[in-house]
């Protein structure tokens, strides 16, 4: 059983605050590791696919980090807005195979 | 370039009947995954096609589900006998070759009711 873990499962942030959520993944045979925001009634977006370990990716107030030895990706968002409000989820890549996605970390900024 | 599109967006069955889900990827896409989504939960791996094969399949339920995607025309998820634990929205979503493009982009899924 492939085992993608996101904590906390649900945040809520102050407008301006800076946050951040995690995502475990397993260790070994690791291909890629993904980024998305879902809003409600709406298609999962990508933000982030990250192949390397140490990658640091950025957009806009968004980032992310990944430490594929330890099996453990970072998303950080910095001075959060109420369109920051979204479901996060990362989605495990293992071996060219298929794409299995964590829970989610449901966000909040409340204005 | 249209991106993945899904249909129907709402599919109504009675129990016993058959739901037919179909999925086109986007231009250039020859990988899809199905997932489905149950109330209050996240997205569950279902199936993993490539055109004319079936890569992975350890999400799909062992009886009444089957998934295709052949050479020409869309993906199709089909599921016989539905039941009422079928109720759920289903997502497609496709991607590229190679480990650079493997990023998923999602239809706006088909949410299916049974009655």
């Amino acid at each position: 059983i492939l085992n993608v873990e996101q904590s906390p499962q649900s945040l809520h942030v102050q407008e301006g605050d800076s946050t951040n959520f995690t995502c475990s993944f397993p260790s070994s045979n690791f291909y890629a590791l993904h980024w998305y925001r879902w809003e409600t009634a709406k298609s999962p977006e990508a933000l982030f696919v990250m192949t390397l370990n140490g990658d640091e990716k950025k957009k806009g107030r968004i980032s992310a980090t990944l430490n594929t030895k330890e099996g453990y990706s970072y998303l950080y968002i910095k001075g959060s807005q109420p369109e920051d409000s979204a479901t996060y989820l990362c989605a495990f890549h293992q071996g060219a195979q298929k794409l299995v996605f964590g829970q989610g970390t449901r966000l909040t900024i409340n204005p | 370039n249209a991106g993945v599109m899904q249909n129907p967006r709402h599919l109504v069955r009675r129990r016993g009947q058959e739901a037919r889900l179909r999925c086109s990827p986007m231009k250039g896409h020859s990988h899809v995954y199905w997932y489905r989504q149950l109330p209050e939960e996240g997205l569950k791996f279902m199936v993993y096609l490539q055109k004319e094969n079936i890569i992975d399949e350890s999400g799909m339920p062992k009886e009444r589900f089957s998934a295709e995607f052949p050479k020409e025309g869309p993906s199709i998820l089909r599921i016989q006998q539905v039941v009422r634990g079928d109720s759920a929205a289903y997502f497609c979503a496709s991607s590229g070759p190679g480990r650079e493009n493997t990023e998923a982009f999602f239809g706006q899924g088909t949410r299916l009711t049974v009655v």
